[in-house]
C-alpha cells in the first residue's frame, strides 16, 4: 500500500519520559510535516522538512526534536513529557505545494 | 498572517438534507484552498481542493468554489448521507509560507438517519 505511516498508534506514558514517533512514507515526496491537533481538533503545524532539511519550525518547546534521516523518514522525539503534550499528533508528506497526505495519527497521552 | 474561520459546530442533520460549511480566510499571499474530512478515529483525508479564483473543487457530491472577491470556501452538498458524519476541516495553503496547512476549527458534522 502505498501511504504515510506511523508508528505507534497509541502512546500512554508518565510525565518526564522520553518518546518517540515514527513516520514514513512511499508516496516519493519530498516534504514531509508533523502536525498536532488538541483536544478541541484544532490542527496546527509544529515542523515540516523538505528532503531532509527543516523549513519550518513553528514555536514549538525545544523538547520537541524532528529527525529525518532521509526524504523518506520524519521521526519525533519528544523529551521529558508534559500533560500539556497529551494530543494527537499527524505525520503528512506532500510534493512541495501539493496536497498534503496525512498518516493516521498517534495518540499520545501523558499521565 | 494566515488564518481560516469556519462556522461553528457542531452541525446535526437529517439524512438527505442540505450542508452548507461555512469558511472564509486572510491570506497574505494567493492561496490555495482545501475541505479535508476527518472520520472519527482515522487521519485526515483531502476532500476536494481549487487553486486559484472561481475554480470549483468537487468529489463525493460535496462542492466548494473559490470565491477571491468574498475570500470564501464554503463547502456544501445537496444531500447528506449518515456516512458523512465526520469533522470537516477548511484549510489554505500558500507558496511563501513554505507550502504549511493552515487550519481553521474544524467542523462536526453529524447526519442522522
Amino acid at each position: 500500500d502505498t501511504a504515510v505511516s506511523q508508528t505507534p498508534k497509541y502512546l500512554v506514558t508518565q510525565m518526564g519520559n522520553d518518546k518517540s514517533i515514527k513516520c514514513e512514507q512511499n508516496l516519493g515526496h519530498d516534504t514531509m510535516y508533523w502536525y498536532k491537533q488538541d483536544s478541541k481538533k484544532f490542527l496546527k503545524i509544529m515542523f515540516s522538512y523538505n528532503n531532509k532539511e527543516l523549513i519550518i519550525n513553528e514555536t514549538v518547546p525545544n523538547r520537541f526534536s524532528p529527525k529525518s534521516p532521509d526524504k523518506a523518514h520524519l521521526n519525533l522525539h519528544i523529551n521529558s513529557l508534559e500533560l500539556g503534550d497529551s494530543a494527537v499528533y499527524f505525520c503528512a508528506s506532500s510534493q512541495v505545494e501539493n496536497e498534503q497526505f496525512f498518516g493516521p495519527g498517534t495518540r499520545l497521552t501523558v499521565l | 498572517g494566515d488564518s481560516v474561520t469556519q462556522m461553528e459546530g457542531p452541525v446535526t442533520l437529517s439524512e438527505e438534507a442540505f450542508l452548507t460549511i461555512n469558511c472564509t480566510y486572510t491570506a497574505t499571499g494567493y492561496p490555495s484552498l482545501f475541505w479535508y474530512v476527518q472520520y472519527p478515529g482515522e487521519g485526515l483525508q483531502l476532500l476536494l481542493k481549487a487553486t486559484k479564483a472561481d475554480d470549483k473543487g468537487s468529489n463525493k457530491g460535496f462542492e466548494a468554489t473559490y470565491r477571491k472577491e468574498t475570500t470564501s470556501f464554503h463547502l456544501e452538498k445537496g444531500s447528506v448521507q449518515v456516512s458523512d458524519s465526520a469533522v470537516y476541516f477548511c484549510a489554505l495553503n500558500v507558496k511563501t509560507s513554505g507550502s504549511r496547512l493552515t487550519f481553521g476549527e474544524g467542523t462536526q458534522l453529524t447526519v442522522n438517519p
